[in-house]
């Protein structure tokens, strides 16, 4: 079935780095997507892989796939209060409709000590 | 500068009446989504409607029901609300197809407390 896991918290001080980890299920996905949701907004696109890369570089945030194990991560150089939120790591399905919904992991709420 | 507006931030209903949620967007988007988030589970689809009229369930339906009769509008009804129910509900649009321009844009949610 669908299923897009991620770990519940994270906590780092100011300054190191930040690694969200997700694993997706859906071998066939084309690209996949990290969402952030800052306190009391909804979910706004942070970055994106295309299944075919292994790596996709964006200023601090670094995106690493492993197709093979389906296993997909964040990291976040130089962890600003800031960057304090709810990642979601995300995957498309093709529907019957013939648009694409969204399968959206559980969330990881990064906290960020000063 | 995109936008998807919910029309209440906060809403308070006792168990048994009949809930609307409203959603608008103004990007022309086909596709509208309506999602509940509870700590834990994540964003789950509730249903979702690719054009005018046209509704499709998502994941988790039941209790639910939808309405879209214009383009920028999308209705979630609860039509007898549950204590089960309390939860943030987003609201997302987006336009047709994947790819990397396939971006779903939020709006700011709704906290539905049911008493």
């Amino acid at each position: 079935g669908e299923d897009v896991e991620q770990s519940l918290f994270l906590s780092v001080r100011e300054g190191d780095s930040s690694v969200i980890n997700c694993t997706y299920t859906d071998s066939s996905s084309t690209y996949l997507y990290w969402y952030k949701q800052e306190p009391g907004a909804g979910l706004q696109l942070l970055t994106y892989i295309f299944s075919n890369m292994d790596m996709k570089q964006d200023q601090r945030l670094t995106v690493l796939l492993n197709k093979k194990d389906k296993h997909l991560s964040l990291r976040i150089a130089d962890t600003q209060t800031g960057d304090s939120a709810i990642y979601f790591c995300a995957e498309t399905l093709g529907v019957t409709s013939g648009t694409y919904k969204y399968i959206f992991g559980t969330g990881t709420r990064l906290k960020v000590l000063a | 500068d995109v936008k998807v507006t919910q029309s209440s931030r906060y809403l308070v209903k006792r168990t048994g009446e009949k809930v609307f949620l409203e959603c608008v967007q103004d990007m022309d988007h086909e596709n509208m989504f309506w999602y509940r988030q509870d700590p834990g589970l994540g964003l789950r689809l509730i249903y979702f409607s690719y054009d005018v009229k046209m509704k499709e369930k998502g994941d988790i339906p039941e209790g639910y029901s939808v309405s879209r009769e214009k383009k920028e509008r999308f209705s979630l009804i609860l039509e007898s609300a549950s204590t089960n129910q309390t939860s943030m509900y987003l609201c997302a649009s987006s336009t047709k197809g994947g790819g990397p321009s396939y971006e779903q844009y939020f709006g700011p949610g709704t906290r539905l407390t049911v008493t």
